[in-house]
């Protein structure tokens, strides 16, 4: 088990330009989770997947905001036309459904900062 | 936007002390976890609570998910250096079975 990795840990980048953040989950787990974390907050949900699927968006995420699963394992999360808001944490977890109990486990996240 | 209020929002202790937190809810959840983060670094879980009155403990850590289903405490004792952090709540909101909603944390502060 090596847990949840997320490349790269930092980013920054220039107002407008894309951006995209890799997550690898925990190889046995099937759901994967992107979640925002800003400067004295808890992390705020994004969106989630179950296998290839997503199921789930939340209102955070604006149509700038793009995610994938393709196969199922590694997940992306892309961000068009940077604005200086979207400066913050961005977090990748994983957990696997059908034991019982699951609970989340988080990597180590993407720092990214639009100047 | 957040659901939790997880109080204090910080606290500055002398080692060996011990502490408390909590975090409550206007709605039902139906799970209680406990996540530290350090500063520059992912949330790790530290304990999760799955039915309501549940105490469960975790070496020196020690949390109990609320019989209202509304609140959760952690609790720390014997307080040492490395307990400083920022302490997160989450909790899986009745009906959700899938996302998580988190509190705005605890600093926790030890002092030597």
């Amino acid at each position: 088990d090596t847990g949840v990795s997320q490349n790269p840990r930092h980013k920054i980048t220039k107002r407008g330009q894309n951006v995209t953040f890799r997550c690898d989950p925990i190889s046995e787990h099937n759901r994967l989770y992107w979640y925002r974390q800003t400067l004295g907050q808890g992390p705020e949900f994004l969106t989630y997947f179950q296998n290839e699927a997503q199921l789930e968006k939340s209102r955070l995420l604006s149509d700038r905001f793009s995610a994938e699963r393709p196969k199922g394992s590694f997940s992306t999360l892309e961000i068009q036309r940077t604005e200086q808001g979207d400066s913050a944490m961005y977090l990748c977890a994983s957990s696997l459904v059908g034991q019982k109990n699951s609970p989340l486990h988080f990597g180590n996240g993407t720092r990214l900062t639009v100047t | 936007g957040q659901q939790l209020n997880q109080s204090p929002q910080s606290m500055f202790i002398q080692e060996g002390e011990d502490v408390s937190m909590n975090c409550t809810s206007s709605s039902i959840f139906n799970t209680w976890l406990w996540y530290k983060q350090d500063p520059g670094e992912g949330p790790v879980l530290l304990i999760a609570l799955y039915k309501a009155g549940e105490l469960t403990s975790n070496g020196r850590l020690t949390a109990q998910f609320g019989i209202t289903r509304k609140d959760s405490f952690l609790n720390i004792s014997a307080s040492i250096p490395s307990d400083v952090g920022i302490y997160f709540c989450a909790g899986q909101p009745q009906g959700s079975a899938r996302q998580l909603t988190f509190g705005s944390g605890t600093q926790l502060t030890v002092l030597p």
